[in-house]
């Protein structure tokens, strides 16, 4: 069974700083690879995707992402957060399954100072 | 809004009784999934329907959760004889493709 894995859970910052979180996951095979994010009161929406071709994936918002095979992980980089990126950013991966059916991290919760 | 809208948005509800929540998808989406979200956790997948055939359960899916997608269209989750523990966030999701479009989900509270 595939899982995944964001280890901040709670991350403060001013603005203008740089921004990583973290995510691995666990699973031998292809995956397809998602951060989503939610707002306070909003749906999941979806920031950006990688399924194959260039590992640095580039989404909304001035949201990136890098897929590392070897390290089976997949952090998601904004250079500098603005206060309206204060949200909970989800990680998530599907196996390439015929339901293309979302395994979810547990959700890092970012604020940003103003 | 052409979104996927779920209906309530909260329900209270005794321990014991039965609720049903609906989900409408993007009409042009084919696979209808139902997802369920815990205080501090992320999203849990519980079922997936390709128009009306459920082709998929979770284990998370106990006899007492049946959910149906007649003609394809919109779905209903029912939870029979609630249960504390089924105190959550439920969301549904559609999708046409690989990427999944949600719901603002239906906050169940067991009291």
């Amino acid at each position: 069974a595939q899982s995944v894995s964001q280890h901040n859970h709670h991350v403060i910052l001013s603005e203008a700083a740089s921004l990583e979180l973290g995510c691995n996951y666990s699973y031998g095979g292809t995956v397809n690879l998602f951060w989503y994010v939610q707002y306070p009161g909003q749906h999941l929406q979806l920031l950006l995707k990688y399924f194959s071709g260039d590992p640095l994936v580039k989404g909304i918002k001035g949201f990136e992402a890098e897929f590392i095979k070897s390290k089976f992980s997949f952090n998601l980089r904004k250079p500098s957060v603005q206060w309206s990126d204060t949200a909970e950013y989800f990680c998530a991966v599907n196996s390439g399954n015929a339901g293309n059916m979302l395994t979810f991290g547990g959700g890092t919760r970012l604020m940003v100072k103003p | 809004d052409t979104g996927v809208s779920q209906d309530p948005r909260h329900k209270i509800t005794k321990r014991g009784q039965n609720v049903t929540f609906r989900c409408d998808p993007i009409s042009e989406h084919n696979r209808l999934y139902w997802y369920r979200q815990t205080l501090g956790q992320g999203p849990e997948f519980l079922t997936y329907f390709q128009n009306e055939a459920q082709l998929e359960k979770s284990r998370l899916l106990s006899d007492r959760f049946s959910a149906e997608r007649p003609k394809g269209s919109f779905s209903t989750l029912e939870i029979q004889r609630t249960e504390q523990g089924d105190s959550a966030m439920y969301l549904c999701a559609s999708s046409r493709d690989t990427e999944a479009f949600f719901g603002q989900g239906t906050r169940l509270t067991v009291v």
